[in-house]
Order: C-alpha cells, then structure tokens, then sequence
C-alpha cells in the first residue's frame, strides 16, 4: 500500500535559518504529492502541490520538488520566520487528490526569535 | 464564502454510547472526505463520497464506523458502543472535483472526541 515517511521532530530552528524536512514515499504509478500546514489552533492548510515528476510546488517562500528517482518531496525554505512554526504534513494521493489522502505523521518546526 | 463546517467541536461521551459527527462541505464541492487525528496513528483516511455513494471504505476500523451522506450535501460519521480508542480528532475534507489531475482538499476544524 501508500506510505508517507517524514521526519517527526520536533525541529528548532531559529529565525531567519534555512528549513528542510525530508518526505519520502512509497506508492504504485503516479502519485500527486502535497504539503499541508496546520498553524496552532487553526486547521489543515495547503501549503503546495506538484503532480508530477520534476514539478515544483512553491507557496509563501515555501518550495518542494517532485523527485521520482528519489521518491521524495522535500520541503525547503531559505529563510524562515517565528510565523512559519507551526505542523508540516507530507501527503500523497493516487487519484490526484480526488480519493483520500495518506499523510505522513507529520513534522513540529518551532521558530525561536 | 463559508468553508467546511463541523459540529459538535467538541464531544465527551462515555464509552459505550453511540456519537454522531456532523460536517457540512463548501456548497458545490461534489467531493467529501473524513479522516481521524490521533497521537498514535497520525492522520488516517476514513472514507470519501463522491456524491452520495462511497466508492471506498476500507479506512473505516471497524464495523463500529459508519457514515451517510445525504443530497450531496452535509455528511454524518456514526461511531456505535464508543471505545477509548475512538478518542480523536475527527476532520472532514471537501473538493470539487474537476478532474484526476488535481484536486484541492478543504478541511474543517474537526470534532475533538473524548471517551471516557
């Protein structure tokens, strides 16, 4: 079956560091792979997409590419902020997200000023 | 526009008893997801409609799990003789289908369930 792996955290960076959390996958074909965010208190956001091999998702200075040699979709950003703290969810879909989503367990970023 | 809606937002019950969940999707999202957040297992797929009927159900753990949809419209998840493991989040997802390229999911605040 679909598997999402990622690093859990928590990860503590400080303000203005560069962010990677790693998200590897496993599933047959095709996948749509995304990141979602859930920011304390408020629910699961969109955070970005690709659909397909060597497609970047990028979103408020948020970047991941889709790597299909490597199963992965790595999330990066060059300079974070204490506003980006907050859940990372790695997930994919085989029905470009019209089926259900597998999620990987997701990745705590804590910002410090 | 509203988003997705849920309600209660919140739920104590004792074990045994029988919750309903209640979700109202974005208006025209012909798409309708539940998944469950819980400390040990992360987020996991439940079901999705698409329209009315639920093309899969295998996410649901148990016999003890259900869920309707009525018009297209608001959905009901039904969690019978409650166990402790049953304590979580409960969310619900909506989307308009377009195509298979791609799809955004919407989710609701969820229904955070408590068995006592």
């Amino acid at each position: 079956g679909n598997s999402v792996t990622q690093m859990e955290g928590p990860v503590t960076l400080s303000e203005e560091a560069f962010l990677t959390i790693n998200c590897t996958y496993t599933a047959t074909g095709y996948p749509s792979l995304f990141w979602y965010v859930q920011y304390p208190g408020e629910g699961l956001q969109l955070l970005l997409k690709a659909t397909k091999a060597d497609d970047k998702g990028s979103n408020k200075g948020f970047e991941a590419t889709y790597r299909k040699e490597t199963t992965s979709f790595h999330l990066e950003k060059g300079s974070v902020q204490v506003s980006d703290s907050a859940v990372y969810f790695c997930a994919l879909s085989q029905g470009g997200g019209a089926d259900g989503l597998t999620f990987g367990k997701g990745t705590h970023l804590i910002i410090q000023p | 526009g509203a988003g997705v809606s849920q309600s209660p937002s919140n739920k104590v019950t004792e074990k045994g008893k029988d919750v309903e969940l209640r979700c109202d999707p974005i208006s025209g999202h012909t798409a309708l997801y539940w998944y469950r957040q819980s400390l040990g297992q992360g987020l996991e797929f439940l079901i999705y409609f698409q329209g009315n009927s639920a093309p899969d159900k295998s996410g649901l753990p148990s016999d003890r799990f259900s869920a309707e949809r009525t018009g297209g419209s608001v959905s009901t998840l039904t969690i019978q003789r409650t166990q402790q493991e049953d304590s979580a989040v409960y969310l619900c997802a909506s989307s308009l289908v377009r195509d298979r390229l791609y799809n955004e999911q919407f989710f609701g605040p969820g229904t955070r369930l408590t068995v006592l």
